[in-house]
């Protein structure tokens, strides 16, 4: 069946430094691409999506980028900061059905 | 507008007992999805309501149900519970016209089930 991949599952990087979290999905249907970041004891929130039509996006420190003929896409975060830890998750969705990743715990070190 | 809310937040039950959780969804929302956290497992898809129906299911057993009444507010069931069982249950809600490619989810704070 349809599986979204992501990596790493656990990233520590240096405050300041950037990070980046790798999904590929196998739904070639798939045609909208959020990621969710979740803290501690919180719900997931949408923090930044892409669509099929679209390459890359940007949200000040954070970007996306999506390749559809590898069926990749990949969250960036620059210039990373303590709040920035939490678990992110990607998904793929399309025809009625969205996949989640298993998540990446990203600890921001000081 | 209010968002997506579940209750109860916190539930015991014990080995064999049944539980329903429940989940009202943003108001013109008409899809409600349900998933199962557990450390390290991530988001682990249970099955998805859209006007009533369910459209997606996840592998599951038969023991997880639910159910979506023409408001759009949803229940989750779960019967003969194990140990296992116990996770965070977070429902998710999004416009998904069907048909079309699913928008964004929202999600609610989560019932977190402790089974004893």
């Amino acid at each position: 069946g349809e599986n979204v991949e992501q990596h790493p599952s656990t990233l520590s990087v240096q405050e300041g430094d950037s990070a980046v979290i790798k999904c590929t999905y196998s739904d070639s249907a798939s045609n909208y691409f959020p990621w969710y970041k979740q803290e501690l004891g919180k719900r997931p929130q949408l923090i930044i999506d892409i669509r099929s039509n679209v390459g890359e996006k940007k949200d000040q420190r954070i970007a996306v980028t999506l390749n559809k003929t590898a069926k990749h896409f990949s969250l960036h975060i620059t210039e990373t900061q303590p709040e920035d830890s939490a678990v992110y998750f990607c998904a793929a969705s399309g025809n009625d059905k969205i996949i989640f990743g298993k998540g990446t715990r990203l600890h921001i070190l000081p | 507008k209010a968002g997506v809310t579940q209750t109860p937040r916190y539930l015991i039950k014990t080995r064999g007992q049944q539980v329903t959780l429940s989940c009202s969804p943003i108001s013109g929302h008409r899809s409600v999805s349900w998933y199962q956290q557990t450390p390290g497992q991530g988001l682990q898809f249970l099955f998805e309501y859209f006007s009533e129906t369910q459209r997606n299911k996840g592998n599951f057993p038969g023991r997880f149900s639910g159910r979506q009444f023409s408001n759009s507010r949803s229940e989750m069931n779960v019967s003969t519970l194990e140990l296992g069982d116990s996770a965070l249950y977070l429902c998710a809600s999004s416009l998904a016209v069907g048909g079309a490619s699913v928008s964004e989810a929202f999600f609610g704070q989560g019932t977190r089930l402790t089974v004893v």
